[in-house]
């Protein structure tokens, strides 16, 4: 099993650019998630699905899209990247919130 | 908002030594999780605790919960330069199934 993958691993983007982050896991979990990881502040979940085709927003979703068309993989899209987006960003996937999140090795996202 | 927080931010400890850091939450929880990350890389699952259990051991990690008091403690015995990470606890609400709450992190050095 590859678990988690996210893709790229590094991006810079311009300020109003758009783009998207790719998240796939190979478990079949029925829960994934986004967060984004700020210097001194942990991980805050932007958005998250239970099951393909459900969606629901995180504690920072503006600025975010997500949706879910397979279990197995859930994107995050940039719609007008900003400076403030500039972070690392995780997804997470599953069974349920009762277990164990698996996580990706991480997108370090820059915007100029 | 953050649900938990860790104490202390920093700890600096020699090899061989113990290592002891705190959790405490605001709201009631289904369940604690404990997340290690090395420097640059994404987090890894150590323990999770139910909020009707008290202790759980996994190797030299021990995790206690004290749901009276909402907090958890984490304890790495024997502490090896190769602990040396930044150490997560996150919450599972009651009030929520689908949000788990990160908070801050615990940075600990172990030093040869």
């Amino acid at each position: 099993n590859a678990g988690v993958t996210q893709t790229p691993k590094f991006q810079v983007l311009k300020t109003g650019q758009s783009m998207t982050l790719q998240c796939a896991q190979d478990m079949n979990h029925e829960y994934m998630s986004w967060y984004r990881q700020d210097p001194g502040m942990g991980l805050r979940l932007i958005h998250y699905s239970v099951g393909a085709g459900i969606t629901d927003q995180g504690e920072v979703p503006n600025g975010y899209n997500v949706s879910r068309s397979t279990t197995e993989d859930f994107p995050l899209r940039l719609l007008s990247a900003a400076p403030s987006q500039t972070s690392v960003y995780f997804c997470a996937s599953s069974p349920s919130l009762a277990y164990e999140q698996y996580f990706g090795p991480g997108t370090r996202l820059t915007v100029t | 908002s953050q649900q938990g927080e860790e104490d202390p931010q920093a700890l600096s400890i020699q090899e061989g030594e113990n290592a002891t850091m705190n959790c405490s939450y605001k709201t009631s929880i289904n369940n604690l999780q404990w997340y290690r990350q090395n420097s640059g890389r994404g987090l890894v699952h150590l323990i999770l605790i139910r909020s009707n259990e008290r202790e759980k051991h996994s190797g030299r990690l021990r995790v206690t919960l004290d749901t009276s008091k909402k907090s958890s403690s984490l304890l790495i015995t024997a502490s090896r330069a190769a602990d040396t990470a930044s150490y997560f606890c996150a919450t599972g609400l009651k009030s929520n199934d689908y949000k788990l709450s990160f908070g801050a992190g615990t940075t600990v050095t172990v030093r040869a």
